[in-house]
């Protein structure tokens, strides 16, 4: 199957400071892209959708000056965290969506390893 | 907006026992997929079911999309240890993002 990565795949940082993840597909290219966050014990949830030489679409309560998306290729993606602060620690996973085919099923997506957030 | 809800939120086995856990969504989902996430990993697809009462078997593992395309399970047959993570359904809402379960962690006792 198609891989997609992560850098790097975990990062401490002081509260105050940013931080950049970065999301890659590596043999394929991906026009979209996603970012989730999964909080210990519970789900992934989506923060945004990030299409390629265009703005993300944030989901609700999503602060996109904080979480700054730019996706400027179709194998590269990158979520920024801004002014971090402690309750921005958490687990944040990209997937990468290619499609192989028409309708619903010629979509597959990938999910890349994850990048652990500690915000000390 | 569509809500994906999975029950149950834990289930403790003993090795050898059945397991299944049940997805169901507040609207009709163009397909339902399935995804296991080990402790500390990444989630990892597990398949993809797309027609009405589709059943699809991977080994011990069994799954099933309803006939009304709302609900689906998965079932495990006597469970392994290897089996151990936590188990997420997922669907694509109108917008075509994929939406996940709340999950269901599944824990083996040897």
């Amino acid at each position: 199957g198609a891989v997609v990565s992560q850098h790097p795949s975990w990062v401490i940082c002081k509260s105050g400071t940013s931080v950049k993840i970065e999301c890659r597909s590596l043999d394929f290219q991906a026009t979209t892209m996603f970012w989730y966050r999964q909080f210990p014990k519970q789900s992934l949830m989506l923060m945004a959708t990030s299409n390629e030489g265009s703005k993300a679409t944030y989901e609700q309560g999503v602060e996109k000056d904080k979480f700054l998306i730019n996706h400027a290729s179709l194998t590269l993606s990158t979520l920024t965290v801004t002014s971090a602060h402690p309750e921005d620690s958490s687990f944040y996973i990209c997937s990468a969506r290619r499609r192989v085919g028409p309708g619903v099923r010629g979509v597959e997506q990938y999910f890349g390893p994850g990048t652990r957030l500690t915000v000390t | 907006g569509q809500q994906v809800m999975q029950i149950p939120q834990y289930q403790h086995v003993q090795e050898g026992e059945d397991f299944t856990t049940y997805c169901n969504s507040s609207t009709t989902l163009s397909n339902i997929q399935w995804y296991k996430q080990r402790p500390g990993g990444h989630p990892v697809f597990l398949i993809q079911l797309v027609k009405s009462g589709e059943v699809k078997k991977q080994k011990r593992l069994t799954f099933q999309f309803g006939e009304a395309k709302k609900n689906s399970s998965l079932h495990i047959t006597a469970t392994q240890t290897t089996d151990v993570g936590t188990y997420f359904c997922a669907g694509h809402n109108q917008g075509g993002k994929l939406i996940f379960g709340q999950g269901t962690e599944l824990s083996v006792k040897p």
